[in-house]
């Protein structure tokens, strides 16, 4: 069975300022994706970037960007010139390649203060 | 477009009550999720749809937990003679065509409480 780990239950970051939360995972399998989702107050959640485990390039999407170290099994986001809309509780998660299940972990809660 | 919708978006229950949750996924989306949210952590997989059929349903706790989804859309998710610790946040989540690492797209969900 896969784990998926987020050891910061909550962070703080200012305004304008860059800020790096953590993920670590635990899996056998050699085909997976990994996912870091954002859940507002609101409590809709989206997805904010995506990683295929198999393509060594770490995704960007816009301000987000992970670092993506397979062989630590380490999956972390940086948000850089951090907004006060991206205040909200970030999910890391695991999918098995050919599976529909995702295994999420316990989430950080980020707060940009201004 | 609509995106997906959960029906009630709260529902209070006396505890050993049946309750039934309904989701409608995005149009066109066969593949649909149903998570549970516990205060403080993160979704916890209940059950996967592939079309009509349960494509895997390992995360149900017990036999009291079922869903369907007879016509390939809406969901609904049944739990039968509830309990105080089936109180939580019930998400579906949907997404196109079949997984390999697609994103999910969530519902509001339904909070569930049971008194």
């Amino acid at each position: 069975a896969q784990t998926v780990t987020q050891s910061q239950p909550e962070m703080s970051v200012q305004e304008a300022e860059t800020v790096t939360l953590s993920c670590t995972y635990d899996t056998s399998e050699s085909n997976y994706y990994l996912f870091w989702y954002k859940q507002p107050p609101s409590r809709q959640m989206i997805l904010v970037i995506r990683q295929e485990a198999y393509k060594q390039q770490n995704a960007t999407e816009n301000r987000f960007s992970v670092n993506f170290q397979k062989a630590a099994k380490s999956f972390s986001l940086k948000i850089s010139d951090s907004q006060l809309g991206d205040t909200a509780m970030y999910f890391c998660a695991f999918t098995k390649g050919d599976a529909g299940k995702s295994t999420f972990g316990d989430g950080t809660t980020l707060t940009v203060k201004p | 477009g609509a995106g997906v919708s959960q029906t009630p978006s709260n529902k209070v229950t006396e505890k050993g009550k049946y309750v039934e949750l309904r989701c409608d996924p995005i149009s066109g989306h066969t593949a649909l999720y149903w998570y549970r949210q516990s205060l403080g952590q993160g979704p916890e997989f209940l059950i996967y749809f592939q079309g009509t059929g349960a494509a895997d349903d390992s995360g149900l706790p017990n036999d009291r937990f079922f869903a369907v989804r007879p016509e390939g859309s809406v969901s609904t998710l049944k739990i039968q003679r509830t309990e105080r610790g089936d109180s939580a946040v019930y998400l579906c989540a949907s997404s196109p065509g079949t997984p390999g690492g697609r994103e999910q797209f969530f519902g509001p969900g339904t909070r569930l409480t049971v008194l």
